[in-house]
């Protein structure tokens, strides 16, 4: 059974830092691409960054790109996501999620991670 | 950036009606689209991807169609366990981008 689960979520300060991470089980991890995705509460679903499966290519949107950075660990089936100068749009649930590819769409989802940004 | 359109933003129906759920997106994204369902306090589960292909183990009675800017999802017959949000989902370049999501409540 595949198994994502997320942690590392909190309150931070605007303009802090915070790292998730995702753990995953049941499933050659090294052998998928992986998305975080993010819901503001009460809101959508958007799309915060996707990883290759080796780690070389990483892909952002224009609201998080320069900010946050996406990395794996395929020696620990885990999956980061540094967030660096946060801001109050920032808060959501933040989901960790399984590709089918770079370019595709997410198969499996972790339950979720809550990061709330406020002073 | 691709911008995805969805409609209605809501939609009231009962058990058995067949409901249609419309994703515009600014631009020509071929069938690259996907769709999703989310339930309260839930992740999002991948209903139907490249526009009309099922995932497997979701229910026949739902259905994807169109290319190009336009596209449905359509649940031949409601039932209740589909009273949710849906979401598409357009992944012809790498930076995705999701609809807005449309709610099915009970009328």
């Amino acid at each position: 059974e595949v198994q994502l689960v997320e942690s590392g979520g909190g309150l931070v300060q605007p303009g802090g830092s915070l790292r998730l991470s995702c753990a995953a089980s049941g499933f050659a991890f090294a052998s998928y691409a992986m998305s975080w995705v993010r819901q503001a509460p009460g809101k959508g679903l958007e799309w915060v960054s996707t990883i290759s499966i080796s780690g070389f290519s990483t892909y952002y949107p224009d609201s998080v790109k320069g900010r946050f950075t996406i990395s794996r660990d395929n020696s620990k089936n885990t999956l980061y996501l540094q967030m660096n100068s946060l801001r109050g749009e920032d808060t959501a649930l933040y989901y960790c999620a399984e590709d089918r590819a770079e370019r595709g769409y997410s198969f499996e989802w972790g339950q979720g991670t809550l990061v709330t940004v406020s002073s | 950036d691709i911008q995805m359109t969805q409609s209605p933003s809501t939609l009231s129906a009962s058990v058995g009606d067949r409901v249609t759920i419309t994703c515009r997106a600014s631009q020509s994204i071929s069938s690259w689209l996907a769709w999703y369902q989310q339930k309260p306090g839930k992740a999002p589960k991948l209903l139907i991807y490249k526009a009309s292909s099922l995932e497997s183990g979701v229910p026949s009675r739902f259905s994807g169609s169109g290319s190009g800017t336009e596209f449905t999802l359509t649940i031949s017959s409601l039932q209740p366990d589909d009273f949710a949000t849906y979401y598409c989902q357009q992944y012809n370049s790498y930076s995705r981008t999701f609809g807005q999501g449309t709610k099915v409540e009970v009328k």
